[in-house]
Protein backbone atom coordinates (compact mmCIF):
# COMPACT_ATOMS: atom_id res chain seq x y z
CA UNK A 1 0.00 0.00 0.00
CA UNK A 2 0.78 3.90 0.07
CA UNK A 3 -0.15 6.48 2.25
CA UNK A 4 0.08 9.74 0.27
CA UNK A 5 -0.62 13.35 1.88
CA UNK A 6 -1.42 16.60 0.40
CA UNK A 7 -0.81 20.08 1.08
CA UNK A 8 -2.91 21.80 2.02
CA UNK A 9 -5.90 20.40 2.88
CA UNK A 10 -8.22 23.29 2.19
CA UNK A 11 -7.86 26.83 0.89
CA UNK A 12 -10.16 29.62 0.51
CA UNK A 13 -8.40 32.03 -2.87
CA UNK A 14 -9.81 35.03 -4.68
CA UNK A 15 -10.28 34.48 -8.10
CA UNK A 16 -7.77 35.34 -10.30
CA UNK A 17 -4.97 33.90 -8.16
CA UNK A 18 -2.98 30.68 -8.35
CA UNK A 19 -2.85 27.76 -5.74
CA UNK A 20 -0.26 25.20 -5.67
CA UNK A 21 -1.08 21.69 -4.35
CA UNK A 22 1.23 19.28 -2.90
CA UNK A 23 1.19 15.52 -3.15
CA UNK A 24 3.69 13.71 -0.83
CA UNK A 25 3.84 9.79 -1.27
CA UNK A 26 5.63 7.27 1.07
CA UNK A 27 7.35 5.41 -1.31
CA UNK A 28 8.66 6.01 -5.06
CA UNK A 29 6.21 5.27 -7.43
CA UNK A 30 6.13 6.01 -11.19
CA UNK A 31 2.66 7.03 -11.93
CA UNK A 32 0.89 9.53 -10.37
CA UNK A 33 -2.60 11.42 -11.71
CA UNK A 34 -4.75 14.39 -10.26
CA UNK A 35 -8.42 14.24 -10.13
CA UNK A 36 -11.03 17.37 -9.64
CA UNK A 37 -14.34 16.64 -7.89
CA UNK A 38 -16.83 19.60 -8.75
CA UNK A 39 -19.27 19.66 -5.69
CA UNK A 40 -21.78 17.03 -5.54
CA UNK A 41 -20.00 15.28 -8.52
CA UNK A 42 -17.87 12.64 -8.92
CA UNK A 43 -13.94 12.56 -9.82
CA UNK A 44 -12.31 13.60 -13.23
CA UNK A 45 -8.71 12.78 -14.40
CA UNK A 46 -7.01 16.04 -15.01
CA UNK A 47 -3.81 14.60 -15.95
CA UNK A 48 -1.21 11.70 -15.31
CA UNK A 49 2.07 12.82 -13.91
CA UNK A 50 5.00 10.56 -14.78
CA UNK A 51 8.70 11.22 -13.00
CA UNK A 52 11.17 12.60 -15.95
CA UNK A 53 8.22 13.72 -18.33
CA UNK A 54 5.73 16.21 -19.49
CA UNK A 55 2.28 15.41 -18.06
CA UNK A 56 -0.19 14.20 -19.65
CA UNK A 57 -3.30 15.98 -19.40
CA UNK A 58 -6.95 14.58 -20.45
CA UNK A 59 -9.43 16.38 -22.65
CA UNK A 60 -10.92 19.60 -21.36
CA UNK A 61 -7.67 20.43 -19.24
CA UNK A 62 -5.08 22.35 -20.58
CA UNK A 63 -0.79 22.93 -18.98
CA UNK A 64 -1.74 26.88 -18.79
CA UNK A 65 -4.31 25.76 -16.42
CA UNK A 66 -3.28 23.61 -14.78
CA UNK A 67 0.48 23.29 -14.69
CA UNK A 68 1.99 20.02 -13.16
CA UNK A 69 5.32 19.31 -11.53
CA UNK A 70 6.76 15.74 -10.75
CA UNK A 71 10.38 16.35 -9.39
CA UNK A 72 10.90 12.99 -8.04
CA UNK A 73 9.46 9.82 -7.66
CA UNK A 74 7.87 10.87 -4.03
CA UNK A 75 6.13 14.62 -5.12
CA UNK A 76 4.20 16.17 -7.23
CA UNK A 77 2.57 19.42 -7.65
CA UNK A 78 -0.47 20.54 -9.65
CA UNK A 79 -1.10 24.12 -9.46
CA UNK A 80 -4.53 25.89 -10.25
CA UNK A 81 -3.38 29.53 -12.01
CA UNK A 82 -5.92 32.14 -12.59
CA UNK A 83 -8.56 30.90 -10.38
CA UNK A 84 -12.51 31.28 -10.80
CA UNK A 85 -15.49 30.11 -8.86
CA UNK A 86 -15.94 27.16 -11.29
CA UNK A 87 -12.90 26.16 -9.89
CA UNK A 88 -13.85 25.38 -6.63
CA UNK A 89 -13.80 21.46 -6.13
CA UNK A 90 -11.81 19.13 -4.32
CA UNK A 91 -8.79 17.94 -6.14
CA UNK A 92 -6.68 14.57 -5.01
CA UNK A 93 -3.63 12.92 -6.32
CA UNK A 94 -3.30 9.15 -6.66
CA UNK A 95 -0.31 6.89 -7.78
CA UNK A 96 -0.29 3.25 -8.52
CA UNK A 97 1.96 0.79 -7.05
CA UNK A 98 4.03 -1.48 -9.82
CA UNK A 99 2.49 -4.59 -10.34
CA UNK A 100 -0.80 -4.30 -8.50
CA UNK A 101 -2.85 -3.89 -11.62
CA UNK A 102 -5.13 -0.57 -11.38
CA UNK A 103 -5.11 -0.77 -7.84
CA UNK A 104 -4.92 2.96 -7.16
CA UNK A 105 -4.01 4.90 -3.37
CA UNK A 106 -5.88 8.57 -2.97
CA UNK A 107 -4.89 11.41 -0.85
CA UNK A 108 -7.26 13.21 1.05
CA UNK A 109 -7.64 15.84 -0.95
CA UNK A 110 -7.71 19.06 -1.09
CA UNK A 111 -11.12 21.71 -0.70
CA UNK A 112 -10.35 24.74 -2.93
CA UNK A 113 -12.86 27.39 -2.45
CA UNK A 114 -13.03 30.29 -5.05
CA UNK A 115 -14.27 33.90 -3.98
CA UNK B 1 -14.10 3.42 -22.46
CA UNK B 2 -16.45 0.54 -21.71
CA UNK B 3 -19.84 2.23 -19.91
CA UNK B 4 -20.99 1.01 -16.77
CA UNK B 5 -24.45 1.66 -15.25
CA UNK B 6 -25.29 1.85 -11.73
CA UNK B 7 -28.26 2.61 -9.26
CA UNK B 8 -27.68 6.07 -8.03
CA UNK B 9 -28.51 5.33 -4.33
CA UNK B 10 -29.79 2.07 -1.84
CA UNK B 11 -30.46 1.65 1.49
CA UNK B 12 -29.52 -1.51 4.18
CA UNK B 13 -29.50 -2.16 7.82
CA UNK B 14 -26.18 -2.66 9.88
CA UNK B 15 -25.04 -6.09 10.13
CA UNK B 16 -27.32 -7.32 6.96
CA UNK B 17 -25.73 -8.31 3.48
CA UNK B 18 -25.63 -5.55 1.31
CA UNK B 19 -25.50 -6.71 -3.01
CA UNK B 20 -24.84 -3.46 -4.97
CA UNK B 21 -25.20 -4.60 -8.35
CA UNK B 22 -23.59 -2.78 -11.51
CA UNK B 23 -24.11 -3.44 -15.83
CA UNK B 24 -21.55 -3.23 -17.98
CA UNK B 25 -22.54 -4.67 -21.05
CA UNK B 26 -20.31 -3.04 -23.10
CA UNK B 27 -17.53 -5.02 -21.19
CA UNK B 28 -14.27 -6.13 -23.78
CA UNK B 29 -12.28 -9.59 -22.76
CA UNK B 30 -9.60 -7.63 -21.54
CA UNK B 31 -11.51 -5.13 -19.19
CA UNK B 32 -10.78 -5.96 -15.12
CA UNK B 33 -14.01 -4.88 -12.99
CA UNK B 34 -12.77 -2.85 -10.15
CA UNK B 35 -14.72 -1.61 -7.33
CA UNK B 36 -13.83 1.34 -4.97
CA UNK B 37 -15.36 3.55 -2.50
CA UNK B 38 -15.24 6.93 -1.25
CA UNK B 39 -16.30 7.40 2.56
CA UNK B 40 -17.74 11.07 3.36
CA UNK B 41 -14.18 13.24 3.07
CA UNK B 42 -12.17 11.19 1.80
CA UNK B 43 -10.64 10.05 -1.10
CA UNK B 44 -11.16 6.81 -2.58
CA UNK B 45 -10.04 3.36 -1.89
CA UNK B 46 -9.93 0.20 -3.56
CA UNK B 47 -11.98 -2.39 -2.48
CA UNK B 48 -11.97 -5.68 -5.21
CA UNK B 49 -11.42 -5.78 -8.51
CA UNK B 50 -11.87 -9.63 -10.80
CA UNK B 51 -11.69 -10.33 -14.42
CA UNK B 52 -13.83 -13.61 -14.84
CA UNK B 53 -14.03 -15.29 -11.47
CA UNK B 54 -15.67 -14.15 -8.48
CA UNK B 55 -13.54 -12.82 -5.84
CA UNK B 56 -13.13 -12.45 -2.24
CA UNK B 57 -11.06 -10.37 0.07
CA UNK B 58 -11.56 -9.62 4.05
CA UNK B 59 -13.44 -6.19 2.80
CA UNK B 60 -15.67 -7.81 0.38
CA UNK B 61 -16.80 -10.18 -2.13
CA UNK B 62 -17.04 -10.05 -6.18
CA UNK B 63 -19.57 -11.98 -8.27
CA UNK B 64 -18.99 -11.49 -11.71
CA UNK B 65 -21.94 -12.95 -14.45
CA UNK B 66 -21.02 -15.88 -16.49
CA UNK B 67 -21.39 -13.70 -19.85
CA UNK B 68 -19.23 -10.59 -17.40
CA UNK B 69 -22.05 -8.36 -18.54
CA UNK B 70 -22.71 -7.49 -14.69
CA UNK B 71 -21.15 -7.93 -11.66
CA UNK B 72 -22.15 -7.34 -7.98
CA UNK B 73 -20.18 -6.05 -5.12
CA UNK B 74 -21.59 -8.13 -1.50
CA UNK B 75 -20.75 -6.83 1.77
CA UNK B 76 -21.59 -9.56 3.65
CA UNK B 77 -22.29 -7.65 7.31
CA UNK B 78 -22.96 -4.39 7.04
CA UNK B 79 -21.51 -1.38 9.49
CA UNK B 80 -22.41 2.02 9.77
CA UNK B 81 -18.67 2.71 8.33
CA UNK B 82 -19.50 0.90 4.80
CA UNK B 83 -21.77 4.09 4.07
CA UNK B 84 -20.06 5.40 1.57
CA UNK B 85 -20.54 5.74 -3.02
CA UNK B 86 -19.14 3.18 -4.15
CA UNK B 87 -17.99 3.03 -8.11
CA UNK B 88 -17.34 0.15 -9.96
CA UNK B 89 -15.00 1.14 -13.17
CA UNK B 90 -13.81 -1.15 -15.83
CA UNK B 91 -10.22 -1.33 -17.09
CA UNK B 92 -7.30 -3.13 -18.90
CA UNK B 93 -4.63 -4.65 -16.35
CA UNK B 94 -2.47 -1.87 -15.64
CA UNK B 95 -4.72 0.60 -17.63
CA UNK B 96 -4.07 2.94 -15.16
CA UNK B 97 -6.73 5.74 -16.52
CA UNK B 98 -10.01 5.31 -13.87
CA UNK B 99 -12.82 6.58 -15.36
CA UNK B 100 -15.60 7.28 -12.58
CA UNK B 101 -18.83 7.02 -13.32
CA UNK B 102 -21.87 8.42 -10.43
CA UNK B 103 -21.84 5.44 -8.68
CA UNK B 104 -24.00 3.93 -6.08
CA UNK B 105 -24.52 6.26 -2.56
CA UNK B 106 -25.34 3.75 0.36
CA UNK B 107 -26.45 4.62 2.76
CA UNK B 108 -26.96 2.13 6.36
CA UNK B 109 -29.48 2.36 8.78
CA UNK B 110 -28.47 1.68 12.51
Amino acid sequence: SAVISQKPSRDICQRGTSLTIQCQVDSQVTMMFWYRQQPGQSLTLIATANQGSEATYESGFVIDKFPISRPNLTFSTLTVSNMSPEDSSIYLCSVQLPGQGNEQYFGPGTRLTVT
Amino acid sequence: DAKTTQPNSMESNEEEPVHLPCNHSTISGTDYIHWYRQLPSQGPEYVIHGLTSNVNNRMASLAIAEDRKSSTLILHRATLRDAAVYYCILGGWGAQKLVFGQGTRLTINP
